[in-house]
């Protein structure tokens, strides 16, 4: 079972420099996020989508994009890397019931990105 | 605005003492609330929910309404407790027809031997 994977598990970019994190799910789920974790601020989502060809914003979305072309992968660029871009990403991903966010998320195991 | 408050970012206790990790809200609406851990090298993971009502690995969560929390308990700590654990709040995403999973900044729970 491999759940919800993240590729790739470390990068140093330079400033600047563009790329791009893939998520991957194997659950068939319908709803998939981004957030990003650092020191003291918790997990704030980036953006998320609530289906295959869908995205929306979250609560801090600049300087990101995102793609979902296909069910089961969830794509987050960073088109001129910062430092403040520094950070923790996860993904995650979960069942869509009329109540989605009742059900449980289930996250990757997350990718240290540090800009320099 | 929708929020989560978890006023410790570290709490330390002896094994065999009670925990509590603290979680207050604020949401105009009927919350869905969680609580997530993430242990040292692991992704975060469910550890329980509300409208469960359920025990896991010892801790229980109850939802007051009226004192808007969602306090995390567990009567004796164990080493392997230590983790970070967020408290999570569910609610609607304004115009997008969709729900969002809105954490707290977390509190690090450190067992002491």
């Amino acid at each position: 079972n491999a759940g919800v994977t993240q590729t790739p598990k470390f990068r140093v970019l330079k400033t600047g420099q563009s790329m791009t994190l893939l998520c991957a799910q194997d659950m068939n789920h319908e709803y998939m996020y981004w957030y990003r974790q650092d020191p003291g601020m918790g997990l704030r989502l980036i953006h998320y989508s609530v289906g295959e060809g869908t995205t929306a914003k979250g609560e801090v979305p600049d300087g990101y994009n995102v793609s979902r072309l296909k069910k089961q992968n969830f794509l987050l660029g960073l088109e001129s890397a910062a430092p403040s871009q520094t950070s923790v990403y996860f993904c995650a991903s979960s069942h869509d019931r009329g109540r989605p966010m009742n059900t449980e998320a289930f996250f990757g195991q997350g990718t240290r990105l540090t800009v320099v | 605005a929708q929020r989560v408050t978890q006023p410790e970012k570290l709490l330390s206790v002896f094994k065999g003492a009670p925990v509590e990790l603290k979680c207050n809200y604020s949401y105009s609406g009927s919350p869905e609330l969680f609580w997530y851990v993430q242990y040292s090298r692991q992704r975060l993971q469910l550890l329980l929910r509300h409208i469960s009502r359920e025990s896991i690995k010892g801790f229980t969560a109850d939802l007051n309404k009226g004192e808007t929390s969602f306090h995390l308990k567990k009567p004796f700590a164990q080493e392997e407790d230590s983790a970070m654990y967020y408290c999570a709040l569910s609610r609607a995403y304004s115009g997008a027809g969709s729900y969002q999973l809105t954490f707290g900044k977390g509190t690090k729970l450190s067992v002491i031997p």
